[in-house]
């Protein structure tokens, strides 16, 4: 079957521009995660949605950061006025619920410029 | 905050050996432990995982060997092959839910 993917694939945007990144986790996955990855680094986890309830954002860095899954099934991040820190690669993972196994979209690598 | 410690950074291995990643967790607690691979350009991939109650799992070539007093688990590539150069991500979950905390990575390197 499909597996989770993500859009757009790159993404180059001006210090101060807003992005908006999507994800489309599994069919009948419940739990959606977001994480970022720095170059050279693991992924951090960023946020956590169960069905379309946000039940963990304590990784996101700042309020710049919003993330949302209205019904349930996509998922995208926004990050507000883009700074050169937000250059990463942002991944996002869907898993059954009440499963450890999660399973990873592409990313989307985002360069601030 | 659930706190993971990967070695080695960085390791390359003949072709034919056996590769060895090591990882170091914080809290008792977690009944959980995956390792993902990783290529340039992807996103993670579970490879492998095992539950506390079990000392040692193995699929094919990779094995999981955990030892719960010293809170250590590793991965073992059986016959690393060139195919398997990529970045190893050890993993746990975190307090309550199921977000996980990364190690740093390990790049695998095989060669002929």
């Amino acid at each position: 079957g499909a597996g989770v993917s993500q859009s757009p694939r790159y993404k180059v945007a001006k210090r101060g521009q807003d992005v908006a990144l999507r994800c489309d986790p599994i069919s009948g996955h419940v739990s959606l995660f977001w994480y970022q990855q720095a170059l050279g680094q693991g992924p951090e986890f960023l946020t956590y949605f169960q069905n379309e309830a946000q039940l963990d954002k304590s990784g996101l860095p700042s309020d710049r950061f919003f993330a949302e899954r209205p019904e349930g099934s996509v998922s995208t991040l926004k990050i507000q006025r883009t700074q050169q820190e937000d250059s990463a690669v942002y991944l996002c993972a869907s898993s059954l619920a009440r499963s450890y196994e999660q399973y990873f979209g592409p990313g989307t690598r985002l360069t601030v410029t | 905050q659930q706190q993971v410690k990967q070695s080695p950074q960085s390791l390359i291995v003949q072709k034919g050996g056996i590769s060895i990643i090591n990882c170091a967790y914080e809290n008792t607690a977690f009944d959980y432990f995956p390792w993902y691979q990783q290529f340039p350009g992807k996103g993670p991939a579970l490879l492998i995982a095992i539950r506390p109650d079990v000392s040692e799992k193995k699929e094919g070539r990779f094995t999981i060997s955990f030892n719960k007093s010293a809170k250590q688990f590793s991965l073992h590539i059986m016959d690393s092959q060139p195919g398997d150069s990529a970045t190893y991500f050890c993993a746990a979950p975190g307090f309550g839910n199921e977000k996980l905390t990364f190690g740093t990575g390990t790049r695998l390197t095989i060669i002929p």
